[in-house]
């Protein structure tokens, strides 16, 4: 079974540019997350969507930050101007309906921004 | 309402010993559940452990075991019989009522030959 794929691994950018992350869950996984681990931190949950619908995007800060699930599958991250306190990885994980404790995560995205 | 401590930001193993990483939590909730997960260099989480709050024994999954102790609010992760790739980042973690998992700040383990 094909694990959670994230790209690109590696994304460096200068301060108020633009920027997008992809997730591609595990198949058959309706629930998807996106989290932001800055160095030294452990990840915190920027939004989460039961298959095309947002379930909780309390720490997503929405003047920057924008996230979609097209038909419940894939996602996309994208930050608007970025700031160089978003310096960090990106992790995106799935699970399945009703098993929100049993997430798999993907090798996320490192984001420097100078 | 809900935090995760780690207190030990940095521990040393010798190979083929046994470590403890510690971690306390702070919840007024009655139903959770606690992770382990370890994070390589390489950055995916890996799940390790889980014990749900309910459960009277201790979890354990190979060389890896959880030492719940409610009362106090700690959970902490024992590893037993270090190896080189034990060395990683390691997150406890907690899963509340509202589903959400909170990570601790993270211990970084680093295992010498």
């Amino acid at each position: 079974e094909a694990g959670v794929a994230q790209s690109p691994r590696y994304k460096i950018i200068e301060k108020r540019q633009s920027v997008a992350f992809w997730c591609n869950p595990i198949s058959g996984h309706a629930t998807l997350y996106w989290y932001q681990q800055i160095l030294g931190q452990g990840p915190k949950l920027l939004i989460q969507f039961q298959n095309n619908g947002v379930v909780d995007d309390s720490q997503l800060p929405k003047d920057r930050f924008s996230a979609e699930r097209l038909k419940g599958v894939d996602s996309t991250l994208k930050i608007q101007p970025a700031k160089l306190e978003d310096s960090a990885v990106y992790l995106c994980a799935s699970s399945t309906s009703g098993r929100a404790y049993e997430q798999y995560f993907g090798p996320g995205t490192r984001l420097t921004v100078t | 309402a809900q935090k995760i401590t780690q207190t030990q930001p940095g521990m040393f193993v010798q190979e083929k010993e046994a470590v403890t990483l510690d971690c306390t939590y702070d919840t007024s909730d009655q139903s959770y559940g606690l992770f382990w997960y370890k994070q390589p260099s390489s950055g995916e989480m890996i799940f390790l452990i889980y014990q749900g709050s309910y459960d009277e024994q201790n979890a354990t999954e190979g060389r890896y075991s959880l030492n719940f102790q409610k009362a106090r609010k700690s959970a902490n992760l024992v590893i037993s019989a270090s190896q080189l790739g034990d060395s990683a980042m390691y997150f406890c973690a907690m899963y509340f009522n509202d589903y959400k998992l909170s990570f601790g700040a993270g211990t970084t383990v680093t295992v010498r030959a």
